[in-house]
């Protein structure tokens, strides 16, 4: 089974550029995660969406930005790059079953998408 | 915050036991226990969850202290693969919070 996928792999922009992150979930996973990695640290989480609708967001400025669509597929939107967003984006996707709330479920991620803004 | 604390790094041998230590002094009742690892240059990858119990799986087990305020990730004959850095993460269960709270995890060498 194809685990969760990502694209692009690498991705090289400038400052003030926009740039679009795609994740597509496990087959039949609901939820998707967004989490931004800097090097050295833990990843940290940006949004979840789960059946279409935003569910929980971290603390991260307007400039980001995300939507899932009706195939549970997901876009991460960064406009205005700072050399600050330079980091690996991880998208996780979970099944978020019925009758087990988000929190215990097990989140599956992706390879990432490494950012670099110059 | 991360809401756990971890030692910076680990060592072990191969094919010895290794038990990664972590605590939770301010978990509440309603917050599973979970484990993940990320290898060099890969997503994290999900290790073991628990609430109370102690857990095992394939890849390892997860021992609870019954304050449940302490766990420990019990990987049982380390190999060069389980080289990387361990998460242990409180994950609440309830509505929106589906969320992972990383902390820096702990990273652990491997030596042949």
């Amino acid at each position: 089974d194809a685990g969760v996928t990502q694209s692009p792999t690498h991705l090289i922009k400038t400052r003030g550029q926009h740039v679009t992150l795609r994740c597509s979930p496990i087959s039949g996973h609901k939820s998707v995660s967004w989490y931004q990695q800097v090097l050295g640290q833990g990843p940290q989480f940006i949004f979840q969406y789960y059946e279409k609708e935003e569910r929980g967001r971290g603390n991260f400025p307007d400039r980001f930005s995300a939507r899932q669509f009706p195939n549970y597929s997901s876009e991460l939107n960064v406009n205005a790059l700072l050399l600050g967003d330079s980091a690996l984006y991880l998208c996780a996707s979970s099944l978020a079953r019925t009758g087990v709330l988000l929190g215990a479920d097990e989140q599956f991620f992706g390879p990432g998408t490494r950012l670099t803004v110059l | 915050d991360a809401k756990t604390t971890q030692p910076n790094s680990m060592e072990s041998n191969e094919e010895e036991p290794v038990h990664l230590p972590c605590n939770h002094s301010t978990i509440s009742g309603t917050d599973y226990i979970h484990w993940y690892r990320q290898l060099p240059s890969q997503g994290p990858e999900y290790v073991i969850h628990g609430l109370t119990s102690n857990v095992n799986n394939r890849m390892a087990s997860l021992a609870i202290a019954e304050d449940r305020k302490s766990s420990t990730l019990i990987l049982h004959r380390a190999t060069l693969r389980d080289a990387a850095v361990y998460y242990c993460i409180l994950a609440p269960f309830g509505g929106s919070q589906g969320n992972l709270i990383f902390g820096k995890g702990t990273k652990l060498s491997v030596k042949p």
